[in-house]
């Protein structure tokens, strides 16, 4: 089983509609939780960090839920610019700053 | 404020040769862990640097190597390439070895023929 899961997509979402996905996780003594975006073929940028209490920015917000392992990202009022991968990052405490990535979930936002 | 830079950007390689990527990272930031990205794929973990020691390894063989530099620049090494070395390499850097978060660089796209 792999450590973190996602949804590979695509979820192809009408311009200011409303998209959220999930995440997975395997260890439960995961720590910090993350979301990056990935633009085609560029580097992964941070998005946002996912706090226990949950946290929003702007248009997107994240949860954790730790008793059943998985952190979600919502986006809404969809834009053509959030068109990219959204990767899914834990860290975990035995080994910090090794980030463990998902595949990512592939958003296409159409006009 | 220079961002996290890599060099080169493109590289081609033939089967069994050597290469050398290189890091600079983001100014104030002394930790760079190095990431291979295959097509299609979320970043590998390769190793992280940190006080010109390599502190963590992920599961990759010992054809990949690398160094920190007194600036905190790195440079991955990998010897006796194969077409499955052919990935995106991503550097990140941060400050510390823990929760902090990773800033990544452009990346080096390594192409093995």
């Amino acid at each position: 089983r792999k450590e973190v899961e996602q949804d590979p997509g695509p979820f192809n979402v009408p311009e200011g509609a409303t998209v959220a996905f999930n995440c997975t996780y395997s260890n439960s003594a995961s720590q910090s939780f993350f979301w990056y975006r990935q633009d085609c073929r560029k580097e992964p940028k941070l998005l946002m960090s996912v706090y226990s209490s949950g946290n929003e920015d702007g248009r997107f917000t994240a949860q954790l839920n730790r008793a059943s392992q998985y952190i979600s990202l919502l986006i809404r009022d969809s834009k053509l610019s959030d068109s990219a991968t959204y990767l899914c990052v834990v860290n975990m405490p035995d080994s910090w700053g090794k980030l463990q990535f998902g595949a990512g979930t592939q958003v296409v936002v159409t006009p | 404020d220079a961002g996290v830079t890599q060099s080169p950007t493109h590289l081609i390689k033939t089967r069994g040769q050597q290469v050398t990527l290189r890091c600079s990272p983001k100014s104030g930031h002394d930790t760079v862990s190095w990431y291979q990205q295959a097509l299609g794929q979320g970043p590998q973990f390769i190793f992280q640097y940190y006080e010109e020691e390599e502190r963590q390894r992920g599961n990759f063989p010992d054809r990949f190597s690398g160094h920190q530099f007194p600036n905190y620049s790195s440079e991955l090494n990998v010897n006796a390439l194969l077409l499955g070395d052919s990935a995106l390499y991503l550097c990140a850097s941060s400050f510390g070895r823990g929760q902090e978060t990773q800033y990544f660089g452009p990346g080096t796209r390594l192409l093995v023929l």
